[in-house]
């Protein structure tokens, strides 16, 4: 089955810094990758999402790269804000016409933003 | 919008008792997935029913049992807990004529004691 892993496992950054996580997937038949932001007693809540036929997606502060080759991809997060201290989930699935399969999740990585 | 909706949040059993956790997902979703959350630990998956159907199975314990019923929701029933048990479990729902993305609900925190 697939395996997700995911560094590190904790960073602080400063307020105003960017923040990177890495993540590697051992399937190659996976083809859809979330990340979820969970804040602390909150179900996880996605907040970007890259599928394989595309190498980087950004959304304002948040961007996703994609190495299908290597097997890896990262979140980065610019200009970060104490908001966006919490732990944070990649994920790795199968999409198909059929639906998803389900999310193998990394171990997480609890981002603390230093004011 | 609305949400994915969980209950209980919270449910405290004892050793050896039964636990039903309820979860409603958001409308015109037609795939239902559960996963276990033990503490500082990623989400597990459990089960998924999509369409009513048990659509795939991971590491879910004997004990436990789930099904998605004729207005979607789904229950996930655990039987003779262990303090093991302990943990958050998560719904998600997704559609899968609209990128199929899971969105979570807030969770069950179950306490085994």
């Amino acid at each position: 089955g697939e395996n997700v892993e995911q560094h590190p496992s904790t960073l602080s950054v400063q307020e105003g810094d960017s923040a990177v996580i890495k993540c590697t997937y051992s399937d190659s038949a996976s083809n859809y990758f979330p990340w979820y932001k969970q804040e602390l007693g909150k179900g996880p809540q996605l907040i970007i999402d890259i599928r394989s036929n595309v190498g980087e997606k950004k959304d304002q502060r948040i961007a996703v790269t994609l190495n299908k080759t290597a097997k890896h991809f990262s979140l980065h997060i610019t200009e970060t804000q104490p908001e966006d201290s919490a732990v944070y989930f990649c994920a790795a699935s199968i999409f198909s016409n059929f639906g998803n399969e389900k999310l193998t999740f990394g171990t997480g990585t609890r981002l603390t933003i230093i004011p | 919008a609305a949400g994915v909706i969980q209950s209980p949040r919270h449910l405290i059993k004892e050793k050896r008792e039964t636990a039903t956790l309820k979860c409603y997902p958001i409308p015109r979703h037609d795939t239902v997935y559960w996963y276990q959350q033990g503490p500082g630990q990623d989400p597990q998956f459990l089960i998924s029913f999509y369409e009513k159907m048990q659509s795939d199975k991971g590491s879910i314990p004997d004990r436990f049992s789930a099904q998605q019923f004729s207005d979607y929701h789904s229950e996930l029933n655990m039987s003779s807990l262990e303090l093991g048990d302990s943990a958050l479990y998560f719904c998600a729902s997704s559609n899968t004529q609209a990128r199929n993305i899971q969105y979570f609900g807030a969770g069950t925190r179950l306490s085994v004691l």
